[in-house]
């Protein structure tokens, strides 16, 4: 069964800095990764996904993520920060066919933004 | 309009007392899951169904119902609702992966259970 471990609950960056949040997966291929944002009472959006390839993807936003097998990463960067981008960030494994569909999160990273 | 729509938005409800939340998608999907979010514990997913009368159980489904009887409809049931299950439900379909978003998830059914 797949895991995910998103070891920073809450970081916080001035607004211009560069950023990047963590995200380490559990699974026994390559999994589908994803990475999700939610503001404060709203639902969760999409970033961005990874299936194959570039190990390198591009998100909305200005977000970026790379897949790093050897290291059974998959986190996500942004260069220069701003206000807007505070809210809670999940990263989340898949199975791809023929595995068991199920999507499962990481506990979430709390981003917080200094003017 | 297409997409994946919750009902209600919220609701509050008393210790052991039934409610339903309600969630249609207007794809066709095959998969759908409900996943409960609570702080400290990111989204747990409850149950899920690979289609119509196929539903699973996921990593937190003690005191939950599902049905999926028809392909767009998944309703969640508290049989007798629980303190510990006021929580943010979110219902999710699963789209084709491949050029595709993936997993949409609807905007979420806030529940309280006094």
């Amino acid at each position: 069964a797949q895991s995910v471990t998103q070891p920073d609950i809450h970081i916080t960056v001035s607004e211009g800095a560069s950023l990047e949040l963590r995200c380490n997966y559990s699974y026994g291929a390559t999994p589908y990764l994803f990475w999700y944002v939610q503001s404060p009472g709203q639902g969760l959006q999409l970033l961005l996904k990874y299936f194959s390839g570039d190990t390198l993807v591009q998100g909305i936003k200005g977000f970026e993520a790379e897949f790093k097998r050897s290291q059974s990463s998959f986190n996500l960067r942004k260069p220069s920060v701003h206000w807007s981008d505070a809210a809670e960030y999940f990263c989340a494994v898949g199975a791809p066919q023929g595995g068991s569909e199920k999507l499962v999160f990481g506990k979430g990273t709390k981003l917080t933004v200094n003017p | 309009d297409a997409g994946i729509t919750q009902s209600p938005r919220y609701k509050i409800t008393e210790t052991g007392r039934q409610v339903t939340l309600m969630c249609h998608q207007t794809w066709s999907h095959s998969y759908m899951f409900w996943y409960r979010q609570d702080l400290g514990h990111g989204l747990r997913l409850i149950y899920y169904s690979a289609a119509a009368d196929i539903t699973d159980k996921g990593e937190v489904p003690d005191g939950y119902v599902v049905s999926r009887s028809k392909t767009e409809n998944f309703p969640l049931t508290l049989e007798s609702a629980t303190r510990s299950q006021t929580s943010v439900y979110f219902c999710a379909s699963r789209a084709p992966l491949q050029g595709g978003p993936g997993y949409t998830f609807g905007s979420g059914t806030r529940l309280t259970v006094v």
